[in-house]
């Protein structure tokens, strides 16, 4: 196993068009978060999953995103209606759970919309 | 609720002088924390994480912090820096709920030859 794959690495697209993120967690890890970063900043809390279900969502997850986990393994986020404001780098990363575990994050996926 | 702060966003030092980055946080609870780095086009790396055992915890790559409670503190710390230390370096609490971790806004490490 490689670690937390993030696919595409880079999306640009036009406003108002929906865009897709696919995340790949370590096989064993059971938790995964989403997690957003835009430039100069520290990489903000979005939502997470225990295996399939969603436990908790940040408030900057508006209704134009939406993220699932099938069977608990990989995960997609997805971003409707881009607007110039979502432009930012995506981070994915995956976890055993167990209180201070280490998080392991992926490359993120650049978005940048225009 | 739980936040971070990092108190310089650019720290510059010449190489083979020691680095400090410094890190103050709130937290309602016993707090774990951690200080990741994150290098150009690479993913966030974790250099060491404090989990309530020893106050003073050792990295990778010849760091260390130090917990100190009364001072809600946990400053990052290296005697000697190289070259490839230049990166990205994120001050991150998390509590019990959820180990949702909060990044502080980073602080840019230059290392002058």
């Amino acid at each position: 196993d490689t670690g937390v794959s993030q696919n595409p690495r880079h999306k640009i697209t036009k406003r108002g068009q929906n865009v897709t993120f696919r995340c790949d967690p370590i096989s064993e890890h059971n938790r995964l978060y989403w997690y957003r970063q835009t430039l100069g900043q520290g990489p903000e809390f979005l939502t997470y999953f225990q295996n399939e279900a969603q436990l908790e969502k940040s408030r900057l997850l508006s209704d134009r995103f939406s993220a699932e986990r099938p069977k608990g393994s990989f995960s997609t986020l997805e971003i409707q209606r881009t607007e110039q404001g979502d432009s930012a780098m995506y981070l994915c990363a995956s976890s055993l759970g167990y209180r201070d575990t280490e998080a392991f994050f992926g490359q993120g996926t650049r978005l940048t919309v225009v | 609720a739980q936040s971070v702060t990092q108190l310089d966003s650019h720290v510059s030092v010449s190489e083979g002088t020691p680095v400090l980055l410094r890190c103050n946080y709130s937290s309602s609870y016993s707090p774990s924390l951690f200080w990741y780095v994150q290098h150009p086009n690479k993913g966030l790396q974790l250099l060491l994480k404090y989990t309530s055992a020893a106050t003073l915890v050792k990295g990778i790559n010849g760091f260390e912090a130090e917990f100190k409670k009364s001072e809600t503190s946990f400053h990052l710390t290296k005697p000697s820096a190289h070259m490839s230390d230049a990166a990205e370096y994120f001050c991150v609490v998390s509590e019990w709920a959820g180990n949702m971790l909060t990044f502080g806004g980073g602080t840019r490490l230059m290392v002058k030859p």
